[in-house]
């Protein structure tokens, strides 16, 4: 079973900031937070990780609570090319992804 | 740049016929692993192989097997196939062997259709 719970579908405007959120209370200290998107008819695609701190990258930024027990992941300004499904998922080392149904974000023009 | 191409893009089958699947990582990289995934579902990990060695099997029966050759190809095969092994079936490769880190790069994947 998928260790993280999200919303099952958000929807943004075009150009305005989103912010999508992950649940994950069962998390132990030396589990990653990633996150995928997978944009219709794709095979899933990297977003971004992280541990403890929150990232940035170009395509996105993670905000992890200090309690690492939720984190949002913030796009910062939605274009239709954004409209997928989010996974966010728990690893460590020799663990697998365990995805679940993620979140499918539209993206209103 | 995923860099990972999978081979046929779709795929019909009969019940109780034999498949194979291909797939093709980014040069360099060791770790394959092979995903299901149902309609308006999320994938669901099948098994990953290391430098040609199985390294890790989620909930499947052994009529899921795979191959992985030195050339960063990859074979999944499923025999007697059943009507609910109709789904995406997607590669993926990272550099390692840890997911913790490492980034898993997918293929687009091969959609089985079983009648």
């Amino acid at each position: 079973d998928a260790k993280t719970t999200q919303p099952n579908s958000m929807e943004s405007n075009e150009e305005e900031p989103v912010h999508l959120p992950c649940n994950h209370s069962t998390i132990s200290g030396t589990d990653y937070i990633h996150w995928y998107r997978q944009l219709p008819s794709q095979g899933p695609e990297y977003v971004i990780h992280g541990l403890t701190s929150n990232v940035n990258n170009r395509m996105a930024s993670l905000a992890i609570a200090e309690d690492r027990k939720s984190s949002t992941l913030i796009l910062h300004r939605a274009t239709l090319r954004d409209a997928a499904v989010y996974y966010c998922i728990l690893s460590n080392y020799g663990q697998n992804f365990v995805f679940g149904p993620g979140t499918r974000l539209s993206v209103l023009p | 740049e995923t860099g990972v191409t999978q081979s046929p893009t779709h795929l019909i089958k009969t019940r109780g016929q034999q498949v194979t699947l291909r797939c093709s990582s980014q040069s360099g990289h060791n770790t394959v692993s092979w995903y299901q995934q149902a309609l308006g579902q999320g994938p669901q990990f099948i098994f990953q192989y290391y430098r040609e060695e199985e390294n890790g099997r989620g909930n499947f029966p052994p009529r899921f097997s795979g191959l992985q050759f030195p050339n960063y190809s990859s074979e999944l095969n499923v025999n007697a196939l059943e009507l609910d092994d109709s789904a995406l079936y997607l590669c993926a490769s990272s550099a390692g062997l840890t997911t913790s880190t490492d980034t898993q790069y997918f293929g687009p994947g091969t959609r089985l259709t079983v009648l």
